[in-house]
């Protein structure tokens, strides 16, 4: 079946560790996003990557890294520097259609980040 | 600055009435909108769209109604169902564009 997973659904750290959120779509998109929701709040896009090795800060990208190796994976780093990791992390892939709307954008699970 | 707001967070509907979920935009390059759903811990799902050069789009019981003039959109669910609870985000894109600008959401109560 055709789909984008997160692992892990949910995950905890100490205060201090990086922590990497795994992202994957078979879906063929070129474009992925990284979104973070937190209580009360829509969708703050953090990254995103139109194309392999490219990549572009969203509103809120300040502690946090991402990579682009492969068209098919789109992984976030949460960093130290992040001051307030804590909330449930949404990636995303969609096609990219300069001529029309085709650009609806597919989630994953979503995976909810815990720091202690 | 919200580019994309839903100004309430919150609606609660009877079971086989209308509900109606409002957006507003400050960008008039916006070509297209979109509509998704989300349950909790679940990734939000498209649920309809509608381009600018439209003022209406419908699929099923949901239909969206778009006003230029006043940088309004609003989605219509008819008749309202229990397992339509959920938050609802209004997004917006410009065209050629895939950067999607999302509202705050609205979290839609069905009663039985």
């Amino acid at each position: 079946d055709g789909g984008i997973t997160q692992s892990p659904k949910y995950l905890f750290r100490k205060e201090g560790q990086n922590v990497t959120l795994s992202c994957e779509q078979n879906l063929n998109h070129d474009a992925m996003y990284w979104y973070r929701q937190d209580p009360g709040q829509g969708l703050r896009l953090i990254y995103y990557s139109q194309i392999v090795n490219d990549f572009q800060k969203g509103d809120i990208a300040e502690g946090y890294s991402v990579s682009r190796e492969k068209k098919e994976s789109f992984p976030l780093t949460v960093t130290s520097a992040q001051k307030n990791p804590t909330a449930f992390y949404l990636c995303a892939s969609s096609p990219i259609d300069y001529d029309g709307p085709n650009n609806e954008q597919f989630f994953g699970p979503g995976t909810r980040l815990t720091v202690l | 600055d919200q580019q994309v707001k839903q100004n309430s967070p919150s609606l609660s509907v009877q079971e086989g009435r209308i509900s109606i979920l409002n957006c507003d935009y400050t960008n008039s390059m916006f070509d297209y909108f979109l509509w998704y759903k989300k349950y909790p811990a679940e990734g939000p799902t498209f649920l309809i769209s509608i381009s600018s050069i439209k003022d209406k789009n419908e699929d099923g019981r949901f239909t969206v109604f778009l006003n230029k003039s006043a940088k309004h959109l609003s989605l219509h669910i008819v008749p309202s169902q229990p397992g339509d609870s959920a938050v609802y985000f209004c997004a917006a894109l410009g065209t050629g564009g895939f950067k999607t600008i999302f509202g705050a959401g609205t979290r839609l109560f069905v009663k039985a």
